[in-house]
């Protein structure tokens, strides 16, 4: 079993829809970061979380560290949202040096 | 904000060839850098960690005597891909740690003919 687990594994939503996306991870973790990979390859992070909630525009990150999940959400989902969503954790403990462990990520795709 | 340049975007070498990619941290100095590598449809993999001046530290499985990493200043870490076979296929990305998160590089694709 994967250490870091993300649902759905493929999304395809229509423009203007609300999308979900968890993680559920098992392991201690210090951080969860959300990223996004556009098709040429390419890495954004979107957020780093620890507990809580962050917002940033249309983009919003949940975690609840009891539960060990994490959910990203987006409000009003346009085309250009279109790409890969990836989940990734930082270990508590050990670890090389602070590297993350990450989800096989959810490939969205958004139709006009 | 953070950026680290990584060159080339695309590489297609022949087998038996070696490849270098470079990763520069452009506005901030990177003591520490994470290559990673992605094959298609799976996670991206953690191969080793370059620390400025000192030996990188290569996760299980990766040998080290055919992808070298070199982090000899701040601000450049680059990985060589030796005596390359199609199996390398694949795309390398680096990775630093910043304030906020990390930052990445845009990514390599490698294809070995």
């Amino acid at each position: 079993k994967n250490e870091v687990e993300q649902s759905p594994q493929n999304l395809t939503a229509q423009e203007g829809e609300f999308i979900t996306i968890n993680c559920s991870y098992s392991v201690g973790i210090s951080a969860l970061h959300w990223l996004q990979q556009h098709p040429g390859g390419g890495i954004v992070s979107l957020f780093m979380l620890s507990s809580g909630k962050k917002k940033h525009g249309r983009l919003i990150a949940t975690i609840n560290i009891q539960e060990k999940h994490s959910s990203l959400h987006i409000t009003a989902s346009h085309p250009r949202d279109s790409a890969v969503y990836i989940c990734a954790v930082r270990l508590n403990y050990g670890g090389s040096q602070g590297n993350l462990i990450f989800g096989k990520g959810t490939k969205l795709s958004v139709k006009p | 904000g953070a950026v680290v340049s990584q060159h080339p975007s695309r590489v297609i070498c022949k087998s038996g060839t070696s490849v270098k990619i470079e990763c520069r941290s452009l506005d901030f100095q990177a003591t520490t850098m994470f290559w990673y590598r992605q094959f298609p449809k799976q996670s991206l993999m953690l191969m080793a960690t370059s620390n400025e001046g000192s030996k990188a530290t290569y996760e299980q499985g990766v040998e080290k005597d055919k992808f070298l990493i070199n982090h000899a200043s701040l601000t450049l870490s680059t990985l060589t891909v030796t005596s390359a076979h199609p199996e390398d296929s694949s795309f390398y990305i680096c990775s630093a740690r910043v304030s906020l998160g990390y930052t990445f590089g845009s990514g390599t694709r490698l294809t070995v003919v």
